[in-house]
């Protein structure tokens, strides 16, 4: 039972232009959700967070978007770089744990 | 300050063997979080320590696998008798506290042979 899917695997984007990655959900006691980039064999990086009383959170050229109402959370990259070229995981935490649901991943290749 | 140190970087065991994996957390944190991830998965959580307790053990197989975080030194995910299924990266993450975010290590990638 997959509770956290990102069903885009794999996303190519002209560098310069928007990425856009997108997360569905299917548990409504989520109370926090997370965006990691992973670069081959090494560890995930944290990237971005959004608390479930919120809407929109936005660091940088990162922008996290929560639509709980569709279960749905999109990460906003822009402009993209060949740099941000990785695998990037959503995830979330049920609410009254320390533990995170991750998705499945989606590869992003930023095309110079 | 150093990041999340994994060692080792790569283990390889053969069936039957008990394979140690290590993690030191970064500094000043003292929550630890074990997580695994098989080929083409994500993540998936496998336990939660806190100094000499464990919190949340929910994902960590009944049997064959433990973890621990004593008092002084690294925590330890401890597998014994390991099968080829076992084979995976193996990732520990820290946090200073348990309600922020969490900071990985580079993982110790497992292969049973």
């Amino acid at each position: 039972d997959q509770q956290v899917k990102q069903n885009s695997p794999s996303l190519s984007v002209q560098e310069g232009r928007i990425s856009i990655l997108n997360c569905d959900y299917t548990n409504s006691m989520f109370d926090y959700f997370l965006w990691y980039k992973k670069y081959p064999a090494e560890g995930p990086t944290f990237l971005i967070s959004i608390s479930s009383i919120k809407d929109k959170n936005e660091d940088g050229r990162f922008t996290v978007f929560l639509n709980k109402s569709a279960k749905h959370l999109s990460l906003h990259i822009v402009p993209s770089q060949p740099g941000d070229s990785a695998v990037y995981f959503c995830a979330a935490r049920p609410s009254g744990t320390y533990k995170y649901i991750f998705g499945t991943g989606t590869r992003l290749k930023v095309l110079a | 300050n150093a990041g999340v140190m994994q060692n080792p970087r790569h283990l390889v065991r053969r069936r039957g063997q008990e394979a140690r994996l290590r993690c030191s957390p970064m500094k000043g944190h003292s929550h630890v979080y074990w997580y695994r991830q098989l080929p083409e998965e994500g993540l998936k959580f496998m336990v939660y320590l806190q100094k000499e307790n464990i919190i949340d053990e929910s994902g960590m197989p009944k049997e064959r696998f433990s973890a621990e975080f004593p008092k002084e030194g690294p925590s330890i995910l401890r597998i014994q008798q390991v099968v080829r299924g076992d084979s995976a990266a193996y990732f520990c993450a820290s946090s200073p506290q348990g309600d922020t975010e969490a900071f990985f290590g580079q993982g110790t990638r497992l292969t049973v042979v």
